[in-house]
């Protein structure tokens, strides 16, 4: 069982709807990550939340909007996604910022389908 | 900048065998990070291994094992008695030690090893 937890597992939407990944996980971590990894290649990092604030934006365009609600949570909002965005979104989380040699734990991900 | 290659991007091995995965990385930091994840059909991104780079003994973990050449700037993992399990896409992962202010990891293309009954 996967202690970071991602809803949904698959999504399939048009590219004028507006959608939300959820990302959730109860191990006390205060770094989060969003990454976006396409069929056969490694994840490319979008975003780093430390301590419920955005560090890292790896210039991901605007369509894409993180939001980390609580240190439990993270969310990313969807809207007018093209058909190159079709991907397998993962997430993870970290013990502490400040702890470089904490590994990072991954979510199952989020296989989204842009239409 | 640091960079991650594998240079293996597909294996195969006979279950119960051995298993040798290679990653060179480049980087001119002198403390880091290295790791291995392997991500089956199932998509989750699982740690296989971690070693440090101020750490001179090889990480071990049950039957996975890595060998580490600091100066050689390679760091393959050894697979021992291959499991039909073990077929997923490996991969190498560096991260830079800056405090934990970025955390950020580099990983490298993935090497697909597939165990064979």
């Amino acid at each position: 069982d996967t202690e970071v937890t991602q809803t949904p597992k698959h999504l399939v939407m048009g590219m004028t709807n507006k959608k939300s990944l959820k990302c959730e996980q109860h191990m006390g971590h205060r770094a989060m990550y969003w990454y976006k990894q396409k069929a056969k290649k490694p994840p490319e990092l979008m975003f780093v939340y430390s301590y419920e604030k955005l560090s890292i934006n790896e210039s991901v365009p605007s369509r894409f909007s993180p939001e980390c609600p609580n240190s439990s949570l993270l969310n990313l909002h969807l809207h007018a996604l093209q058909p190159e965005d079709s991907a397998l979104y993962l997430c993870a989380s970290s013990q502490s910022p400040g702890q470089g040699n904490q590994p990072q734990h991954f979510g199952d991900g989020t296989r989204l389908s842009i239409l | 900048a640091q960079t991650v290659t594998q240079s293996q991007p597909e294996m195969s091995v006979q279950e119960a065998e051995t298993v040798t995965l290679s990653c060179t990385y480049d980087t001119s930091e002198s403390n880091y990070y290295l790791f291995w994840y392997k991500q089956p059909p199932s998509r989750q991104m699982i740690l296989v291994i971690r070693q440090e780079a101020y750490k001179q003994q090889n990480a071990t973990e049950n039957r996975f094992s890595v060998n580490f050449q600091k100066a050689a700037k390679s760091f393959s993992l050894k697979i021992s008695d291959s499991q039909l399990g073990d077929t997923a896409m490996y991969f190498c992962a560096f991260m830079k030690h800056d405090g934990g202010a970025t955390n950020k990891l580099i990983f490298g293309t993935g090497t697909l090893l597939a165990v064979q009954p």
